[in-house]
């Protein structure tokens, strides 16, 4: 089956550490999107990558690092500079092209204390 | 600049009853519009989605959406709930621009909650 998947589900870290999700797709996608979501304020784009070895700053970007070395593959790093890293972190992804709606991955819970 | 507002953060309603979930947008250029779904601790699934022609979207579940351009709004609705439908639902809005790469800026988001 085609899809997005993310690992792991839950994660939990102590402050201080960098941590990195993971995000990979076998739908075949050149773009990919991470979001952070948190309680009553929708969901706010991190980076976007468009194409391999290319990748642009969404609007927090302050605090994350991404990679695109493989067009299957976006990991997302939460660095210890970012200030308020728990959250619900969601990955997706879309077909270049006039098809514009986004493809989601189930997501990954960061808690960090 | 786009944005997106969604009318009300909650909405209780009871089994069998309509619903409609409120989307306003703002936007300078022509836009894609799309309704998400999020049940708890889940990624988003897609609800519909409008990029052009006929103003009245159906999509799965029973849901359709109306694309009103005069009034920049892009309202959900279901004539009858059920249970299984509480979830959170996002309304979001892309510009037809290549190079925004495509992003989404979502809404807040509205819980829809539906009694027995």
């Amino acid at each position: 089956d085609g899809g997005i998947t993310q690992s792991p589900k839950y994660l939990f870290r102590k402050e201080g550490q960098n941590v990195t999700l993971s995000c990979e797709q076998n739908l075949n996608h050149d773009a990919m999107y991470w979001y952070r979501q948190d309680p009553g304020q929708g969901l706010r784009l991190i980076y976007y990558s468009q194409i391999v070895n290319d990748f642009q700053k969404g609007d927090i970007a302050e605090g994350y690092s991404v990679s695109r070395e493989k067009k299957e593959s976006f990991p997302l790093t939460v660095t210890s500079a970012q200030k308020n890293p728990t959250a619900f972190y969601l990955c997706a992804s879309k077909t270049s092209g006039g098809s514009y709606e986004q493809y989601f991955g189930p997501g990954t819970r960061l808690t960090v204390t | 600049a786009q944005s997106v507002t969604q009318l009300d953060s909650q909405v209780p309603v009871f089994e069998e009853a309509p619903v409609e979930l409120r989307c306003n947008y703002s936007s300078s250029v022509s836009v894609y519009l799309f309704w998400y779904v999020q049940y708890p601790n889940q990624g988003l699934q897609l609800l519909l989605k409008y990029l052009s022609g006929s103003t009245l979207v159906k999509g799965i579940n029973g849901f359709e959406a109306e694309f009103n351009k005069s009034q920049t709004s892009f309202h959900l609705r279901k004539p009858s709930v059920h249970i299984s439908d509480t979830a959170e639902y996002f309304c979001a809005v892309s510009g037809p621009y290549p190079n925004q790469g495509g992003k989404l800026i979502f809404g807040q988001g509205t819980e829809l909650s539906v009694k027995p």
